[in-house]
């Protein structure tokens, strides 16, 4: 089965300057990759996601960069706020079909030193 | 705002016990999934649910667990004889399943279970 593997496990940043989160995969079949944002006690929430035929999508603050041959995919917040402390979650899906379920990583806990 | 609810947020049982976990999908979403959470740890797939059966299911979704969809809007996970390491958040989700496109998940906010 799929294997996720997500790098750090915690980050801190100053407030103002970049956080990037790291996974790699192992299924070449697996063609959907999205970031989940989870506060303390709530729900994961999807914050940006890509497909396999796309490198990189960006949604303000918030971009992913995808390599399938290298099979990792990254996360970057630029500008950070007190409010982008929080775990953040990599996932993927294999075959990108909607009854299979997502794989995650084991999250990143992200401190935004003020 | 279509929101996937829960019930309960919080159940406390005892080992050995059945407990029901009941969600109600967003309406026009035809994929339901279940995940867990061990507290502190990362989310984990459970099982998925497609056209009344189920799709997928992973290796912690053994024969002590079942799925339901027993009406057209509820989305039930049972657990028959429940353990310590049963204990955990358990999340629905839905997505809205376009063929074989991946759709975004929407996740409840979740029933925590405490088994003692």
């Amino acid at each position: 089965g799929e294997n996720v593997e997500q790098h750090p496990s915690t980050l801190s940043v100053q407030e103002g300057d970049s956080a990037v989160i790291k996974c790699t995969y192992s299924d070449s079949a697996s063609n959907y990759f999205p970031w989940y944002k989870q506060e303390l006690g709530k729900r994961p929430q999807l914050i940006i996601d890509i497909r396999s035929n796309v490198g990189e999508k960006k949604d303000q603050r918030i971009a992913v960069t995808l390599n399938k041959t290298a099979k990792h995919f990254s996360l970057h917040i630029t500008e950070t706020q007190p409010e982008d402390s929080a775990v953040y979650f990599c996932a993927t899906q294999e075959s990108g079909g909607g009854a299979d379920g997502l794989t995650f990583g084991k999250g990143t806990h992200l401190i935004i030193q003020p | 705002e279509p929101e996937v609810t829960q019930t309960p947020s919080h159940q406390v049982t005892q080992m050995g016990q059945e407990v029901i976990l009941r969600c109600v999908p967003i309406s026009n979403h035809l994929y339901f999934y279940w995940y867990r959470q061990i507290l502190g740890q990362k989310v984990e797939f459970l099982v998925s649910f497609y056209n009344n059966e189920i799709s997928e299911k992973s290796e912690i979704f053994d024969d002590q667990f079942s799925v339901e969809r027993p009406d057209g809007s509820n989305f039930t996970l049972k657990i028959r004889s429940t353990k310590l390491e049963d204990s955990a958040m358990y999340f629905c989700a839905s997505s809205e399943g376009l063929g074989r496109i991946a759709g975004e998940l929407f996740f409840g906010e979740g029933s925590r279970l405490t088994v003692l």
